[in-house]
C-alpha cells in the first residue's frame, strides 16, 4: 500500500524555518518525481515544489522562489522541504504528492499533510 | 503560468442530481487535466486523470471530459458522499496549476 507521511509543521515566528519531512513506502520512491503542494486555511490549493526522480532538478513557484529548498533522499525514501524567511501568508497544511508520471503527470497520492502556522 | 479557472465557484444539489462542474484553461492544455475531490479535513483524492480517465477506485459515476482549454467534471447521480469541493489542475507545464475549486452542498 502506497503510504506518504509528512511530519515537521508547526509553529514559528516570522523570519524562522521550519524543514518538513514526508516518508515514503509501498512503492520505488527513486522512481517518482515528488511534489509539495500547500493550502492556506479556508483556501484553494497551491502548488509549491517540485523534484525530479534522482534530485538533480528541481522547479518552484515564484512565491516561494530563493526561500524555500525541496530535496530528497532516496535511502531512506524520504522527501524534504527546507522553509527560510518564513511569511505569514506562508501558513498551511503542506501535503506531499507522487507525480505518477508515464505520460498522465497526475498526482495519485496524496499524503495527510502537516501544518505550518507562521506567526509572533 | 496557465490560469485555470472553474465555474460555478459554489453548487448547492440534492442526493440523486446529475452535477457539472467546468473547468477551462487560459491556454491548450491538450488532455493534460485532472480533477480531485477534498472532503472536509482530509487530503484531496484523484478521481480523474487525463481527462476522461477514471482512477482506480472511483465509482463509475463520476467522469471527465474535453480536451484543448475547456473541461468538465460530471456526476450522474450525487450520493451524500460526494458532498466536497472539487478540483481541476493542469499537468501539461510546471507550475501545475490548480483551479480556485468549486464547492458542492446539499440543497
Amino acid at each position: 500500500e502506497v503510504q506518504l507521511v509528512e511530519s515537521g509543521g508547526g509553529l514559528v515566528q516570522p523570519g524562522g524555518s521550519l524543514r518538513l519531512s514526508c516518508a515514503a513506502s509501498g512503492f520505488t520512491f527513486s522512481s517518482y518525481w515528488m511534489h509539495w503542494v500547500r493550502q492556506a486555511p479556508g483556501k484553494g490549493l497551491v502548488w509549491v515544489s517540485r523534484i525530479n526522480s534522482d534530485g538533480s532538478s528541481t522547479t518552484y513557484a515564484d512565491s516561494v522562489k530563493g526561500r524555500f529548498t525541496i530535496s530528497r533522499d532516496n535511502a531512506k525514501n524520504t522527501l524534504y522541504l527546507q522553509m527560510n524567511s518564513l511569511r505569514a501568508e506562508d501558513t498551511a497544511v503542506y501535503y506531499c504528492t507522487r507525480d505518477r508520471g508515464a505520460s498522465y503527470y497526475d498526482f495519485d497520492y496524496w499524503g495527510q499533510g502537516t501544518l505550518v502556522t507562521v506567526s509572533s | 503560468d496557465i490560469q485555470m479557472t472553474q465555474s460555478p465557484s459554489s453548487l448547492s444539489a440534492s442526493v440523486g442530481d446529475r452535477v457539472t462542474i467546468t473547468c477551462r484553461a487560459s491556454q491548450s492544455i491538450s488532455s493534460y487535466l485532472n480533477w480531485y475531490q477534498q472532503r472536509p479535513g482530509k487530503a484531496p483524492k484523484l478521481l480523474i486523470y487525463a481527462a476522461s480517465s477514471l482512477q482506480s477506485g472511483v465509482p463509475s459515476r463520476f467522469s471527465g471530459s474535453g480536451s484543448g482549454t475547456d473541461f468538465t467534471l460530471t456526476i450522474s447521480s450525487l450520493q451524500p458522499e460526494d458532498f466536497a469541493t472539487y478540483y481541476c489542475q493542469q499537468s501539461y507545464i510546471t507550475p501545475r496549476t490548480f483551479g480556485q475549486g468549486t464547492k458542492l452542498e446539499i440543497k
